[in-house]
């Protein structure tokens, strides 16, 4: 089974609206993490946003929210008033178990976001 | 420039050649990983390493990789007898063993065998 799934290939969204992606995941270890990474055209991965499995709160981080559902397993990303520069692919990844025990992440097959002026 | 640095950033050869990649952390990080990405798909882990140790390795890594650290520094990834499937971009990220865990990303090492 996947452990990470992203269900839109690509979204578009128009410039200064609010744009959610989509991510679902799988595990039944109690401690893990969530990320969300973005990959520009020229390839390199940047962190977005993290959320911790036993975190209370929703993440944020400037105009990114995740909304962290623990029961249905969802942790989807929340770009708000989006930039042309946010044209870019998604990923959500999860890293199993807790930090210090190794932080391999498993990644979701991402999602294409298109800004639109 | 502290960010992760990988070297070269393209490299094309001729299928059943040796290539070596390279990869410099960010200085504080004592675990270093190595992904692939093929197009179109997210990353995958192939190997990681903390400090000069490599403790975990992926099924993905068949015998014709290596992966060393030799000085918990900088870390290399040979690629023997290259093979058309081998195309990809090897990404190469670090992180500290405390905290969220988020790994910082390099830009990558495009290959490309033909």
């Amino acid at each position: 089974a996947q452990k990470i799934t992203q269900t839109q290939p690509g979204m578009f969204v128009q410039e200064k609206e609010a744009v959610t992606l989509d991510c679902t995941y799988d595990t039944s270890d109690p401690s893990y993490g969530l990320f969300w990474y973005k990959q520009p055209s020229s390839g390199e991965m940047i962190f977005l946003i993290y959320q911790g499995s036993y975190d209370q709160q929703n993440a944020t981080e400037g105009r990114y929210s995740l909304n962290f559902q623990k029961a249905r397993k969802s942790a989807n990303l929340v770009i708000s008033a989006s930039q042309l520069g946010d044209s870019a692919m998604y990923f959500c990844a999860m890293r199993e178990g807790r930090g210090n025990a190794g932080n391999m992440l498993t990644f979701g097959g991402g999602t294409r976001l298109m800004v639109k002026p | 420039d502290t960010g992760v640095s990988q070297d070269p950033r393209h490299k094309i050869t001729k299928r059943g050649q040796n290539v070596t990649f390279r990869c410099d952390p960010i200085s504080e990080h004592n675990r270093l990983y190595w992904y692939r990405q093929t197009l179109g798909q997210g990353p995958e882990f192939l190997t990681y390493f903390q400090n000069e140790a490599q403790l975990e390795k992926s099924r993905l890594l068949s015998d014709r990789f290596s992966a060393e650290r030799p000085k918990g520094s900088f870390s290399t990834l040979e690629i023997q007898r290259t093979e058309q499937g081998d195309s990809a971009m090897y990404l190469c990220a670090s992180s500290f063993w405390q905290g969220g865990g988020e790994l910082f990303f390099g830009e990558g090492s495009r290959l490309t065998v033909l």
